[in-house]
């Protein structure tokens, strides 16, 4: 079955820890997305990359990094600069037929981050 | 930052009624519109989406009315089923990246 696989499903940080989400698709596409919900709003973007070895920040992305050393994997690091960092993290993914183009976003079943 | 006004927050439908559900966007630039469903705990899926040169597209229960000159596009639920009760985004762009609405979370009634 192709799709987007997010772990952990649930992750608890402590002040001052950096913690990292996972993001793994089987759908050979090139673009990845990380988006951070919540309640009461809608989805917002932290990174985004087109493609391997690049990626630009979204609307939020202070207190989080990125990396994309594989087309397949696009974790996302939530560092002790984050304050508030507690929300459902969600990760998609899109292929890309052309600079500008739009393609549908599939998204996986979230990591819920919570502080201890 | 471009937005996406959605409406209303929350809606409350009985069984067989008509649920509907708007947004309105700013960018002009725009041209792509999909809508999203989410159920708790589980990301958002693609439900129906509608390119600006298109006023109408129906996929079953589901039909996205578009108003390209009011720049507004709603989504409508035919015969709305207690399954349906979910949070419902629209989103818009006109690259590779998406604005979300802020969500209107469904219930329908039995």
């Amino acid at each position: 079955d192709g799709g987007i696989t997010q772990s952990p499903k649930y992750l608890f940080r402590k002040e001052g820890q950096n913690v990292t989400l996972s993001c793994e698709q089987n759908l050979n596409h090139d673009a990845m997305y990380w988006y951070r919900q919540d309640p009461g709003q809608g989805l917002r973007l932290i990174y985004y990359s087109q493609i391997v070895n690049d990626f630009q920040k979204g609307d939020i992305a202070e207190g989080y990094s990125v990396s994309r050393e594989k087309k397949e994997s696009f974790p996302l690091t939530v560092t002790s600069a984050q304050k508030n960092p507690t929300a459902f993290y969600l990760c998609a993914s899109s292929t890309t037929t052309g600079l500008g183009s739009n393609q549908p976003q599939h998204f996986g079943d979230g990591t819920r981050l919570s502080i201890l | 930052q471009q937005q996406v006004k959605q409406s209303p927050q929350s809606l409350i439908v009985q069984k067989g009624g008509i649920s509907i559900i708007n947004c309105a966007y700013e960018n002009t630039a725009f041209d792509y519109f999909p809508w999203y469903q989410q159920f708790p705990g589980k990301g958002p899926a693609l439900l129906i989406a509608i390119r600006p040169d298109v006023s109408e597209k129906k996929e079953g229960r589901f039909t996205i009315s578009f108003n390209k000159s009011a720049k507004q596009f709603s989504l409508h639920i035919m015969d709305s089923q207690p399954g349906d009760s979910a949070t419902y985004f629209c989103a818009a762009s006109g690259g590779s990246r998406l604005t979300f609405g802020e969500g209107t979370q469904l219930t329908v009634n039995p």
